[in-house]
């Protein structure tokens, strides 16, 4: 069984500060996925990343998948209470081919 | 593009009895579709797979004739709670792979209440 540890669990920051999400198996991916999730609604794709040592960035937002593509991490910069939600990171392949490894989650609150 | 279709998104049903959720692909076929469950604060926790023109694939521990899948066509797979008690009460959401490498596609999700 493929297993993607996640932390923190919880983080709650106040508006401005920045934080990073870690997700590490010791497991290789052939990609790796972060979602959004908002309460009552499924989740949405922030990126995928595929290519081990690969950075993505999305405004505030920056992705990194580890050389060995066995882990990721999301850095928020000046996080804003609209970043609020239940982040995800996800792997695709390894051992479980076409099933989507997820990790814990972590739940963010960026007090204003 | 790539948009997935959950129904309904909210539903209450008394104990004992059925409730079927639908998730559909609107704009790809989707041959694999998947089902999750998720508690409060938690994250998703895969169901099955559902496999068009096939029986489903359920992950270990999920109970097989509770929860019946049928994925009849390329668009539409669908989730049918038998027998329905409280413990089943949960978020449901279904997701499909659009293959366009950038990562499946989610339904909004099911908040399905037992009474």
């Amino acid at each position: 069984t493929q297993l993607l540890e996640q932390s923190p669990q919880f983080l709650s920051i106040q508006e401005g500060e920045n934080l990073t999400v870690y997700c590490n198996s010791s497991s290789v991916f052939s990609s790796l996925q972060w979602y959004r999730q908002e309460p009552g609604e499924g989740p949405v794709l922030l990126v995928t990343v595929v290519t081990g040592g690969e950075v993505k960035k999305l405004k505030r937002l920056t992705f990194q998948f580890g050389d060995a593509r066995k882990d990721s991490s999301l850095h928020i910069t000046a996080a804003q209470p609209g970043d609020t939600g239940l982040y995800l990171c996800a792997g695709l392949g390894g051992t479980s081919y076409g099933k989507l490894t997820f990790g814990q989650g972590t739940i963010l609150t960026v007090h204003p | 593009g790539a948009v997935v279709s959950q129904h309904p998104s909210r539903v209450i049903c008394k104990s004992g009895t059925s409730v079927k959720i639908e998730c559909r692909s609107l704009d790809f076929q989707a041959t694999t579709m998947f089902w999750y469950r998720q508690f409060p604060k938690k994250s998703l926790m895969l169901m099955a797979t559902s496999n068009e023109g096939s029986k489903a694939t359920y992950e270990q521990g999920v109970e097989k004739d509770k929860f019946l899948i049928n994925h009849a066509s390329l668009t539409l797979s669908t989730l049918t709670v038998t027998s329905a008690h409280p413990e089943d009460s949960s978020f449901y959401i279904c997701s499909a792979d659009p293959h366009s490498l950038y990562g499946y596609t989610f339904g909004s999700g099911t908040r399905l209440t037992v009474v």
